[in-house]
């Protein structure tokens, strides 16, 4: 079945620090992409990365899809930062049903 | 704003109620899902709807019963609930179950059972 494992569980930042996400799946995975939730639970499409680099303001994505591994950069993190980043693929059948890692919680603190 | 709003919010039942959530997406989307988020695990799909039709029940209890009247249009009604199924449940929809991967997501409804 499809695997979406991701680390750090939790990460504390000070503001204005760099840091790096990481979202191991299995090869049965496609579509991968990259999701905010922010601390009332609203849940935002950061990226859609299958494959390659992506960014987006303080934000990029790069999804190496031969080593089943991607990466959400946040520099210069800010408080509005904080939140749970979850990564989730979508399993190679004809029927796209995503499936979610267990998330980083993320903390930027003045 | 994602374009999918929830109601209620916030949701107190009693294990012997009958409640219901309500789902509505304004993106002209054709595909529509519930999902639930307990503490310390990952999103759990529960039901997915395609043009009206269910396509996905991913072995969720009786208890929950969705009903989708259109594409816009999604309820989770509720009953006899156990304390283990409070959560944070979330709508989500996309432009066909092809395009899963481009779901916009809803605020969701944070239910306690008591």
């Amino acid at each position: 079945g499809i695997q979406v494992e991701q680390s750090p569980p939790d990460l504390i930042l000070q503001e204005g620090a760099n840091s790096t996400l990481r979202c191991n799946f299995s090869d049965s995975v496609n579509n991968l992409q990259w999701f905010h939730q922010n601390p009332w639970g609203q849940l935002i499409n950061l990226f859609y990365i299958p494959s390659g680099t992506k960014q987006n303001g303080r934000l990029s994505a790069t999804t190496v899809a031969t080593e089943r591994y991607s990466l959400l950069y946040i520099s210069s993190s800010q408080t509005t930062d904080s939140g749970v980043y979850f990564c989730a693929g979508t399993n190679s059948g004809g029927y796209q049903k995503v499936t979610f890692g267990i998330g980083t919680k993320l903390q930027v603190i003045p | 704003e994602t374009g999918v709003t929830q109601t209620p919010r916030h949701l107190v039942m009693g294990m012997t109620n009958k409640k219901s959530l309500k789902c509505e997406q304004h993106l002209g989307h054709n595909a529509m899902y519930w999902y639930k988020q307990s503490a310390k695990k990952p999103l759990e799909l529960m039901f997915v709807y395609n043009f009206k039709e269910q396509t996905e029940n991913n072995s969720v209890p009786s208890r929950f019963s969705p009903e989708c009247p259109n594409s816009s249009h999604l309820f989770l009604h509720l009953h006899t609930l156990q304390p283990e199924d409070s959560a944070l449940y979330l709508c989500a929809s996309s432009q066909g179950s092809v395009r899963a991967y481009e779901q916009y997501f809803g605020p969701g409804t944070r239910l306690t059972v008591t």
